[in-house]
């Protein structure tokens, strides 16, 4: 069975500085995608960054970069220049095949407070 | 332009009432899932629909529990005779098919969700 892990219930960064969140996924598919979602206090669900497991290239969203190891199925965001605003829950998906249609399974979330 | 929209944001109901949730999803999402978040937990899959057919409503957790959706558009999650582990945030999100074959994937987009008290 497909599972995700997030082993960080809870992170702490200076403003300013980098922090690192972990994912971890076990999968038997070769071709899939992992995603990295925020959820801030309004509630609202927002994408962070999506991988697709067929490219060797780490994804790159401005601030945001993912190290992605697909043979230790590991799974890693990496904010850099933390802001305020960075503070959140963040969620790493996995994207896989059930019939037709591709679905998510959710890790439970790393909390992201971001000191000043 | 638009996105999600979910409504109501809150709502509190008393224990053995029915609500209603609803979900708008973007214009041309032909995907639309429903979720479950209780307080610090992760997201729990529901149903999905495709159009208007619903072919996997695993998450279902009892049959308390339904959803319908109409013109390929907007959805309705009911919960009937509502207990107080119902409690939670309902997430809805709609999304679009990308890619192609065995590389497809669906970007989901979330409404804001809707706060469901039962006391």
């Amino acid at each position: 069975a497909q599972t995700v892990t997030q082993s960080q219930p809870e992170m702490s960064v200076q403003e300013a500085e980098t922090v690192t969140l972990s994912c971890t996924y076990d999968t038997s598919e070769s071709d899939y995608y992992l995603f990295w979602y925020k959820q801030p206090p309004s509630r609202q669900m927002i994408l962070v960054i999506r991988q697709e497991a067929y490219k060797q290239q780490n994804a790159t969203e401005n601030r945001f970069s993912v190290n992605f190891q697909k043979a230790a199925k590991s799974f890693s965001l990496k904010i850099s220049d933390s802001q305020l605003g960075d503070a959140a829950m963040y969620f790493c998906a996995y994207s896989r095949w059930a019939g037709n249609n591709r679905k998510l399974i959710w890790g439970l979330g790393t909390s992201l407070a971001v000191n000043p | 332009g638009a996105g999600v929209s979910q409504s109501p944001s809150n709502k509190v109901t008393e224990k053995g009432k029915d609500v209603e949730l609803r979900c708008d999803p973007i214009s041309g999402h032909t995907a639309l899932y429903w979720y479950r978040q209780s307080l610090g937990q992760g997201l729990e899959f529901l149903i999905y629909f495709q159009g208007n057919s619903a072919p996997d409503k695993s998450g279902l957790p009892s049959d308390r529990f339904s959803a319908e959706r109409t013109g390929g558009s907007v959805s309705t999650l009911t919960i009937q005779r509502t207990q107080q582990e119902d409690s939670a945030v309902y997430l809805c999100a709609s999304s679009y098919r990308a890619g192609r074959g065995l590389r497809m994937y669906n970007e989901q987009f979330f409404g804001p969700g809707t706060r469901l008290t039962v006391l």
